[in-house]
């Protein structure tokens, strides 16, 4: 098992263009989350989807959208990049958090510059 | 909006000293985890605690989740230098519940044990 995947690992943009990051995971979890990691911010909530076809906004929505057409597949868009959305980006996913010990897979990241 | 405090930000030790790590919040989370990060991978969940004034261990990692479940600890003794990397603490306000798996991390420990 790959268990979650992350494409591109590295992306350079100028502001003003767009770009989709696409997180996959074969382990047939229900849950999916996408976060942004800035020096000394920990990891903050992007958006997130709780099944195929459903997704919700977290703590740092504005200026990316998602989308779950497919259970194994969430995928991250900045429809026009600004240089505060230089970061690296992770996706993870959870099988339903029905018990308090179920825990997060994360990707291993995608490193986004926007000039 | 919850927050989790996390310290010290930086920390740089000698192989064989011990250490401890803080995650504060003014709110109840009903399960907190802790996950290490190494450079171009993401997080991985060491531990999870559950109930107040819970303690484990995970060889010379000691957890321990405060009785009124804000706050948590890690502590590290005898350090070695493969334990260098970033610790974050996580916590989820309802597990397995309505939270929907969504963590609120702390801003990160980056700890380098030298030789």
């Amino acid at each position: 098992n790959a268990g979650v995947t992350q494409t591109p690992k590295f992306r350079v943009l100028k502001t003003g263009q767009s770009m989709t990051l696409l997180c996959a995971q074969d382990m047939n979890h229900e849950y999916m989350y996408w976060y942004r990691q800035d020096p000394g911010m920990g990891l903050r909530l992007i958006h997130y989807s709780v099944g195929e076809g459903t997704t919700a906004k977290g703590e740092v929505p504005d200026g990316y959208n998602v989308s779950r057409l497919k259970k194994q597949n969430f995928l991250l868009g900045l429809e026009s990049a600004a240089p505060s959305q230089t970061s690296v980006y992770f996706c993870a996913s959870r099988t339903h958090p029905t018990w308090a010990y179920n825990e997060q897979f994360f990707g291993p990241g995608t490193r986004l510059t926007v000039l | 909006t919850q927050l989790l405090e996390q310290s010290p930000q930086f920390l740089s030790i000698q192989e064989g000293e011990n250490l401890t790590v803080y995650c504060n919040s003014s709110s109840v989370f009903s399960s907190l985890q802790w996950y290490r990060q190494e450079p171009g991978e993401g997080p991985v969940l060491l531990v999870t605690v559950v109930t107040g004034g819970e303690v484990k261990k995970l060889k010379r990692l000691t957890f321990q989740f405060g009785d009124a479940r804000k706050d948590s600890s890690l502590h590290i003794t005898a350090a070695q230098p493969g334990d260098t990397g970033l610790y974050l603490c996580a916590g989820e306000a309802n597990a397995g519940g309505t939270s929907y798996g969504k963590l609120t991390f702390g801003q990160g420990t980056i700890l380098t044990v030298h030789p």
